[in-house]
């Protein structure tokens, strides 16, 4: 149980095109998702946290209206990146956790983005 | 502000024991869980400790000491799929995950 997928696994896009990322949690309802960025040899840098049917909050340094966060239902949470450019190129993780009393965070198997 | 300091990379025999330490300074405290991350994967759980003490799971062991701010992983009995790294996450008091940038572990036959 528990299991969150996330597509496309990897994409390749142009500079100055938008990309959407969509994160599901496939057996269970999550009270919240969370989005996540990775450069390679670093920590996990928390972009956002949202909750179903309410506006996300983001991280110091996140920007907004580049990074669209929409998080329409308990299962599915979606990440735009607008605009992107080449520094852009990261590897992006969702993760979906549930209850109240145990925050366990269930995450999805990455999203890999090359922007050229 | 908050911090967590574990050692950058760790090399370890195969079929040997390791212990990967962590301590940690956070803005209150709602447990602490370990994750494994494989090179290019997203982290996969490994345990969660709120009490003080060890938690045991297979060939996998945590400790925690709230006290001390100081968390261990102990892996018995490694194996070559083994071979990734170990993030320690404390919860904070609005029960947000911090994270380092975890442990590397290298497993040699």
């Amino acid at each position: 149980g528990a299991v969150v997928s996330q597509h496309p696994s990897w994409v390749i896009c142009k500079s100055g095109t938008s990309v959407k990322i969509e994160c599901r949690s496939l057996d269970f309802q999550a009270t919240t998702m969370f989005w996540y960025r990775q450069f390679p040899k670093q920590s996990l840098m928390l972009m956002a946290t949202s909750n179903e049917g309410s506006k996300a909050t983001y991280e110091q340094g996140v920007e907004k209206d580049k990074f669209l966060i929409n998080h329409a239902s308990l299962t599915l949470s979606t990440l735009t990146v607008t605009s992107a450019h080449p520094e852009d190129s990261s590897f992006y993780i969702c993760s979906a956790s549930v209850g109240r009393d145990f925050h366990e965070q269930y995450f999805g198997p990455g999203t890999r983005l090359t922007v050229t | 502000g908050q911090n967590i300091d574990q050692p950058t990379e760790m090399t370890a025999t195969e079929g040997a024991i390791v212990q990967i330490n962590c301590t940690y300074q956070t803005s209150g405290f709602n447990g602490l869980f370990w994750y494994q991350q494989h090179a290019g994967e997203a982290p996969t759980f490994l345990s969660y400790n709120v009490l003080d003490g060890l938690e045991e799971k297979g060939r996998f062991s945590s400790f925690l000491s709230r006290s001390k701010g100081y968390s261990y992983l102990l892996l018995k009995e490694l194996q070559m799929k083994d071979s990734a790294s170990y993030l320690c996450a404390p919860m904070d008091s609005n029960y947000q995950l911090i994270w380092g940038a975890g442990t590397k572990l290298i497993i040699k036959p």
